[in-house]
C-alpha cells in the first residue's frame, strides 16, 4: 500500500511568488491535514480537508489556501510568499472516522528566498 | 499560545537506560493524547497513544503515562537503543480527533 505522498521534495522561491504543494492520501483516506514545521516551533496546524471541504484552519494569513479534489489528493497554495514562510509543509491523512493517528507524507521543503 | 509544551528540546540518553520524555498541556478538551517519532527527512511516525480515560498505555518497550490533574504525560523507553535517536513530539487532539495539536519536539539521542 502507498503511504502518503508529497511533491515536490524541495521548492525554492522568490519572496512575494506563489507556492503550489501537492498531496495524494492514502487509497481509503478522505481526510487530508497540512501542517508546517518551521524550525524549532514544532508542528502548527495549517488547514484540514474532508470529503472535498475545508473544514478547519489554523492562526495562519488568507495567503494560505488550498484544496482537496474529487480524488481526496490535496494542493497548498501560498501567496505572495514571504521569508518566514520557509518551513516544512507536512501532509497527513487519515480515514473518515478513522482512529486518531494520522499518516504523515515526507514533506515538501520549501526555501524563500 | 501553545496548547502542548514540550520543554526540554533535546535529551541524551545512554543504550540501555531508560528514556523520559515529557508533554504538558493546557487544554482541558484534549481527551487524546498521541506520541510520534521522526526521523530526519521522514514524516512523523505514529508512536503510541493514550486515551484519557487511561493513566497508562504499555506497547513493547514504550510506555505513556497519563496525569490528567496535572495535564501533564510522558513517555517511557525502556531499554532505549542508538535506532530510538530521533525527534519525538507530543501531540494532543479532542473527541474525534479533528484537530491535532503537536508540541515544539524533543530531539532524543541514545548513544551506544
Amino acid at each position: 500500500e502507498a503511504g502518503v505522498t508529497q511533491s515536490p521534495t524541495h521548492l525554492i522561491k522568490t519572496r512575494g511568488q506563489q507556492a503550489t504543494l501537492r498531496c495524494s492520501p492514502i487509497s481509503g483516506h478522505t481526510s487530508v491535514y497540512w501542517y508546517q514545521q518551521a524550525l524549532g516551533l514544532g508542528l502548527q496546524f495549517l488547514l484540514w480537508y474532508d470529503e472535498g471541504e475545508e473544514r478547519n484552519r489554523g492562526n495562519f494569513p488568507p495567503r494560505f489556501s488550498g484544496r482537496q479534489f474529487p480524488n481526496y489528493s490535496s494542493e497548498l497554495n501560498v501567496n505572495a510568499l514571504e521569508l518566514e514562510d520557509s518551513a516544512l509543509y507536512l501532509c497527513a491523512s487519515r480515514e473518515t472516522g478513522g482512529g486518531y493517528g494520522y499518516t504523515f507524507g515526507s514533506g515538501t521543503r520549501l526555501t524563500v528566498v | 499560545d501553545q496548547q502542548v509544551k514540550q520543554n526540554s528540546p533535546s535529551l541524551s540518553v545512554q543504550e540501555g537506560r531508560i528514556s523520559i520524555l515529557n508533554c504538558d498541556y493546557t487544554n482541558s478538551m484534549f481527551d487524546y493524547f498521541l506520541w510520534y517519532k521522526k526521523y530526519p527527512a521522514e514524516g512523523p511516525t505514529f508512536l503510541i497513544s493514550i486515551s484519557s480515560i487511561k493513566d497508562k498505555n504499555e506497547d513493547g518497550r514504550f510506555t505513556v503515562f497519563l496525569n490528567k490533574s496535572a495535564k501533564h504525560l510522558s513517555l517511557h523507553i525502556v531499554p532505549s537503543q542508538p535506532g530510538d535517536s530521533a525527534v519525538y513530539f507530543c501531540a494532543a487532539s479532542p473527541t474525534g480527533g479533528f484537530k491535532t495539536i503537536f508540541g515544539a519536539g524533543t530531539r532524543l539521542f541514545v548513544k551506544a
